[in-house]
């Protein structure tokens, strides 16, 4: 069964930096492409950024709101994911999803979701 | 890039069909035959239903199915059933500047 565990969020206020890891199991985390989709408060769902395999040339891509303030990291001997936010903002608030996604450009398995909050 | 168009609520009775349309542009939906949709309860972390325009993963009831015509994408709900009650939102691959955006989701209640 493929599990994915986020850790990591919480309160921060608008300036600041925080970082989530996910932690997967029941899957070859090295071949995976991961992702990161977030969900304000009463919203709907948006993507955040994607990092493919190290095989692939493990590269990172990320959406126009996020770029240059998040950084997109894995590291395979950890079976980790991370989500690096600097630069924080009012309107990064959400829960973020870290989730795997397939040669389909689907997102296929996802953990249960972390809360970020920035407020002053 | 904006998000896909879909209806904000959509309703029906048990047993019945209902369909949800996402409608993008030639950009996204109608570029690629890489639609997906997502089921998510209320506090639940979202579930992949349909890939790829209109495929199913292992273990999803074939009450679900999609298609695609030109820029807009529908998923079907047939035999609703009130475990079915939920939000979905479509998504698609858009292109290596953009790559994915989602739908802007649709609630179903089933009466």
């Amino acid at each position: 069964e493929v599990q994915l565990v986020e850790s990591g969020g919480g309160l921060v206020k608008p300036g600041g930096s925080l970082r989530l890891s996910c932690t997967a199991s029941g899957i070859t985390f090295s071949n995976v492409w991961l992702s990161w989709v977030r969900q304000a408060p009463g919203k709907g769902l948006e993507w955040v950024g994607r990092i493919i395999s190290k095989a692939r040339g493990g590269t990172a891509d990320y959406a126009a709101p996020v770029k240059g303030r998040f950084t997109i990291s894995r590291d395979d001997s950890e079976n980790t994911l991370y989500l690096q936010m600097n630069s924080l903002k009012t309107e990064d608030t959400a829960v973020y999803y870290c989730t795997t996604f397939n040669q389909f450009n689907a997102f296929e398995f996802w953990g249960q979701g972390r809360m970020v909050t920035v407020s002053s | 890039q904006s998000a896909l168009t879909q209806p904000a609520s959509v309703s029906g009775s048990p047993g019945q069909s209902i369909t949800i349309s996402c409608t993008g542009t030639s950009s996204d939906v109608g570029g690629y035959n890489l639609v997906s949709w997502y089921q998510q309860h209320p506090d639940k972390a979202p579930k992949l239903i349909i890939y790829e325009v209109n495929k199913r993963p292992s273990g999803v009831s074939d009450r679900f199915s999609g298609s695609k015509s030109g820029n807009t994408a529908s998923l079907t709900i047939s035999g609703l059933q009130a475990e079915d009650e939920a939000d979905y939102y479509c998504c698609s691959y858009a292109g290596s500047f953009t790559f994915y955006v989602f739908g802007s989701g649709t609630k179903v209640t089933v009466l």
